[in-house]
């Protein structure tokens, strides 16, 4: 059985600038979460896709985006980047598309860091 | 107010000592997460509860509905303890969960 993996672990742009991050989930698993930790804060929860759809989304503007491919693995987009973008971004997995419900498995997180 | 508030925000023990972190929510919901992390940013999944209590070797969550509160106890702790205790609830449509603020343990030899 196969982790959740996300890629690539650290990472540096400045402002204005596009990033896209990825999320390999748990075998089997048909659902990803993202989420954002500022420093020394909880997680928040950007969005959710199931099967391949947005399935919830949290309080952020339109420029993060996303997509889930057949394999439900995850790419998450964030363009016009802004300082306040640094952040770690968790992916989590999970079975079923109530995912708050389900046990979520999360990858190691991407450090973004945004100059 | 926060949805999902943990107490406290720091603790430091000593080896060998109990720990008890407190989670309380102010949404309905009908499980409660239990989230580690390390530093360096990985999450592992400790508990998924929705009543009673559930152990795993020197952890034991329990939650009450009712009241919504939920506690994480640690027992005989030790330094690899050492971490970020974060509590997780499911709200809305139970797609997204909302999480405390996290309660940094330290466990001292």
């Amino acid at each position: 059985e196969t982790g959740v993996t996300q890629s690539p672990t650290h990472l540096i742009k400045t402002r204005g600038q596009q990033v896209t991050l990825r999320c390999s989930s748990q075998s089997g698993h048909n659902t990803v979460s993202w989420y954002q930790q500022a420093l020394g804060q909880g997680p928040q929860f950007i969005f959710q896709y199931y099967r391949e759809e947005e399935n919830g989304r949290g309080n952020f503007p339109p420029r993060f985006s996303g997509l889930q491919f057949p394999n439900y693995s995850s790419e998450l987009n964030v363009n016009a980047l802004e300082l306040d973008d640094s952040a770690l971004y968790l992916c989590a997995s999970s079975l079923g598309g109530t995912g708050g419900y389900n046990e979520q498995f999360f990858g190691p997180g991407t450090r973004l860091t945004v100059l | 107010k926060n949805e999902v508030e943990q107490s406290p925000q720091n603790l430091t023990a000593q080896e060998g000592e109990f720990i008890t972190i407190n989670c309380s929510y102010s949404v309905g919901i009908s499980a409660l997460h239990w989230l580690q992390q390390h530093p360096g940013g990985g999450i592992v999944s400790l508990f998924m509860l929705s009543s009673g209590k559930k152990k795993h070797g020197r952890l034991i969550a329990t939650i009450n509905i009712q009241e919504k509160h939920s506690s994480l106890h640690i027992t005989a702790s030790h330094p690899r303890d050492s971490a970020v205790y974060i509590c997780a609830v499911p709200v809305t449509s139970g797609s997204r969960l909302t999480f405390g603020e996290g309660t940094q343990l330290t466990v001292n030899p």
